[in-house]
């Protein structure tokens, strides 16, 4: 399975953005990069998810290098509630036909969001 | 909107004892997915079902069970409980999709079932 590098940790003011990056230097071409968050005590939380275009939801914005080698985790205004382990994964499709494959967590960010 | 319910939320049991978890996925999602995290480590993947069979099979020991049902709901059994079983189990469910598509499929996470192993 292609693996992501994530940095231990990252610090952010409340109200101001915050860039979380993720290296996958071996994806393959059919590869979606997915980004997944848990704050402390819940289940983990899909944020966002892009296969080669930047992408936008009201959660997130997902920037993809063009080589899709790396990607980076945009949250436009972290707030106290953003403080979490921001997951991201690498996830095939399933051409066997068994449904979906399963996600493989790594290490993660922990954010923490001081005020 | 509906969310993956999970049940029971906490367990306590002696070691050498059984329990059962049981997860209700989101209303016609196929795939239904089980993890296991234990204290201060990250969501390690156990088993997942497709269309009630089998179809992916991580780190689950072999005291553990697992059956997706007709009405899709899944049931995780664990025998034998030792203490080293104590963590928070999730599950998870999605759409399986088309097989070209299914990397764009999202998972829902239930809140989890916290089991205690005394």
């Amino acid at each position: 399975d292609a693996k992501t590098t994530q940095p231990n940790s990252m610090e952010s003011n409340e109200e101001e953005p915050v860039h979380l990056p993720c290296n996958h230097s071996t994806i393959s071409g059919t590869d979606y990069i997915h980004w997944y968050r848990q704050l402390p005590s819940q289940g983990p939380e899909y944020v966002i998810h892009g296969l080669t275009s930047n992408v936008n939801n009201r959660m997130a914005s997902l920037a993809i290098a063009e080589d899709r080698k790396s990607s980076t985790l945009i949250l436009h205004r972290a707030t106290l509630r953003d403080a979490a382990v921001y997951y991201c994964i690498l996830r095939p499709n399933a051409y066997s036909g068994a449904g979906s494959y399963q996600l493989t967590f790594g290490k993660g960010t922990k954010l923490s969001v001081i005020p | 909107a509906a969310g993956v319910i999970q049940s029971p939320r906490h367990l306590i049991k002696e070691k050498r004892e059984t329990a059962t978890l049981k997860c209700y996925p989101i209303p016609r999602h196929d795939t239904v997915y089980w993890y296991q995290q234990g204290p201060g480590q990250d969501p390690q993947f156990l088993i997942s079902f497709y269309e009630k069979m089998q179809s992916d099979k991580g780190s689950i020991p072999d005291r553990f069970s697992a059956q997706q049902f007709s009405d899709y709901h899944s049931e995780l059994n664990m025998s034998s409980l030792e203490l080293g079983d104590s963590a928070l189990y999730f599950c998870a469910s999605s759409f399986g999709g088309t097989p070209a598509l299914s990397g764009a499929n999202v998972l829902t996470f239930g809140a989890g079932s916290r089991l205690t192993v005394l």
